[in-house]
């Protein structure tokens, strides 16, 4: 079965600086999905960036971006120039691209990091 | 993006008395939707996926008799718990799946059982 691991439970950034959030992850699968969500205080789930295995080129999106190491097993996300709105629960997860992977290939999550940024 | 909504957004009921929620697809069809639970400061917990005119697959441990899934059409599932107490109290959360895979979540309900 896969696992998602994030072992930073709570982190904090200076304003305009960079933090790296890490993931690691653990499948036999080839091919998969790797997603970091942001869940602010309001709860409302948000997806940051998508990261599809077979792409060997990291995703970014804006000031986001993640370093995909995919021997290593670890989708780390990087966020620049951080700004007091991305203080919020960052939760990485997994889902399977096997088209009879279990239950609709369901979001596997890691248990998040809590990232508060200071001003 | 995609959105979806869920209904109430909070609702407080008394013990032993069921409560429905609702999560609708607005500007998209889901063939799936998905029903978590979290609980403070804690990650999400799958509950049970439900797909369009069948019956919702149930994560081992969840009660499929306490929490009810219908998944009537393609923009709308509902969860009731029944007979509520207050161990159900929790933040829910319904996500549907787009036509491209991608997953959207909705704003979440706060259920308190007193």
């Amino acid at each position: 079965a896969q696992t998602v691991t994030q072992s930073q439970p709570e982190m904090s950034v200076q304003e305009a600086e960079t933090v790296t959030l890490s993931c690691t992850y653990d499948t036999s699968e080839s091919d998969y999905y790797l997603f970091w969500y942001k869940q602010p205080p309001s709860r409302q789930m948000i997806l940051v960036i998508r990261q599809e295995a077979y792409k060997q080129q990291n995703a970014t999106e804006n000031r986001f971006s993640v370093n995909f190491q995919k021997a290593a097993k670890s989708f780390s996300l990087k966020i620049s120039d951080s700004q007091l709105g991305d203080a919020a629960m960052y939760f990485c997860a997994y889902r399977s691209k096997r088209p009879n992977a279990g239950n609709n290939r369901k979001l596997i999550w890691g248990l998040g990091t809590s990232l508060g940024v200071n001003p | 993006g995609a959105v979806v909504s869920q209904h109430p957004s909070r609702v407080i009921c008394k013990s032993g008395t069921s409560v429905k929620i609702e999560c609708r697809s607005l500007d998209f069809q889901a063939t799936t939707m998905f029903w978590y639970r979290q609980f403070p400061k804690q990650s999400l917990m799958l509950m049970a996926t439900s797909n369009e005119g069948s019956k919702a697959t149930y994560e081992q441990g969840v009660e499929k008799d306490k929490f009810l899934i219908n998944h009537a059409s393609l923009t709308l599932s509902t969860l009731t718990v029944t007979s509520a107490h207050p161990e159900d109290s929790s933040f829910y959360i319904c996500s549907a799946r787009a036509p491209l895979n991608e997953q959207y979540f909705g704003p979440g309900t706060r259920l308190t059982v007193t």
